[in-house]
């Protein structure tokens, strides 16, 4: 059974940094692509970053690029997404989701964890 | 900034057949764009619906496709079930990032 399972989430306030883990189990975690998702409370679904399968290549999306650094260990089996200079809009639900190749943007997904930024 | 559009909401009948679009800001969706379609529920992570266009995974209901109509990436829904209300969201491959659309709310009334 394939399981994605989030931790690290949490309250933080603003300025601050969070590293957000995804524990990969149930299929072969190097040999697909890795995304994390956003979602802010009562608010549509957000594309944050991705990562290839050995970590040499990634993409963000705008709000977060500079700020936020998506990894991956294939020994560990684990997506990570380190989070700097947290900010109150990056308050959400952060989904982590695998994709069996390039245009397979999210097969499987986790059930999220909370990230608050606020004093 | 790239902006994808879907409609906020629709209403279909038991039975019924809709069809959900997604537009790009930048032009007429094709396939290189990659569409994805996921159904998301309240209270629950979002489920993988269609990739690529068209192609269903193994989970995906005989009733859901895909297709590209009219420059838009599109999911139709035939003999809608009362689990089907849910929330749809697109998803579009930019080259490098990606842009999700701003959801449809499906009522199934």
């Amino acid at each position: 059974e394939v399981q994605l399972v989030e931790s690290g989430g949490g309250l933080v306030q603003p300025g601050g940094s969070l590293r957000l883990s995804c524990a990969a189990s149930g299929f072969t975690f190097s040999t697909y692509w890795m995304y994390w998702v956003r979602q802010a409370p009562g608010k549509g679904l957000l594309w944050v970053s991705r990562i290839n399968t050995d970590g040499s290549s990634t993409n963000y999306a705008d709000y977060v690029k500079g700020r936020f650094t998506i990894s991956r260990d294939n020994a560990k089996n684990t997506l990570y997404l380190q989070m700097n200079s947290l900010r109150g809009e990056d308050t959400a639900v952060y989904y982590c989701a695998s994709g069996a190749g390039r245009a397979v943007a999210g097969d499987y997904w986790g059930q999220g964890t909370l990230v608050t930024v606020s004093s | 900034q790239t902006v994808v559009t879907q409609e906020p909401s629709l209403t279909v009948s038991p039975g019924g057949t809709v069809t959900l679009t997604c537009a790009s800001s930048t032009g007429a969706v094709t396939s290189g764009y990659y569409p994805n379609w996921f159904q998301q529920k309240p209270g629950q992570a979002p489920r993988a619906l269609i990739y690529s266009t068209s192609n269903k995974h193994s989970w995906t209901p005989a009733r859901f496709s895909g297709s590209l109509l009219g420059g838009k990436a599109a999911l139709t829904l035939s003999g809608v079930q009362p689990e089907d209300e849910a929330e749809y969201y697109c998803l579009l491959y930019y080259g490098g990032p990606w842009v999700f659309g701003g959801g449809t709310k499906l009522t199934v009334l």
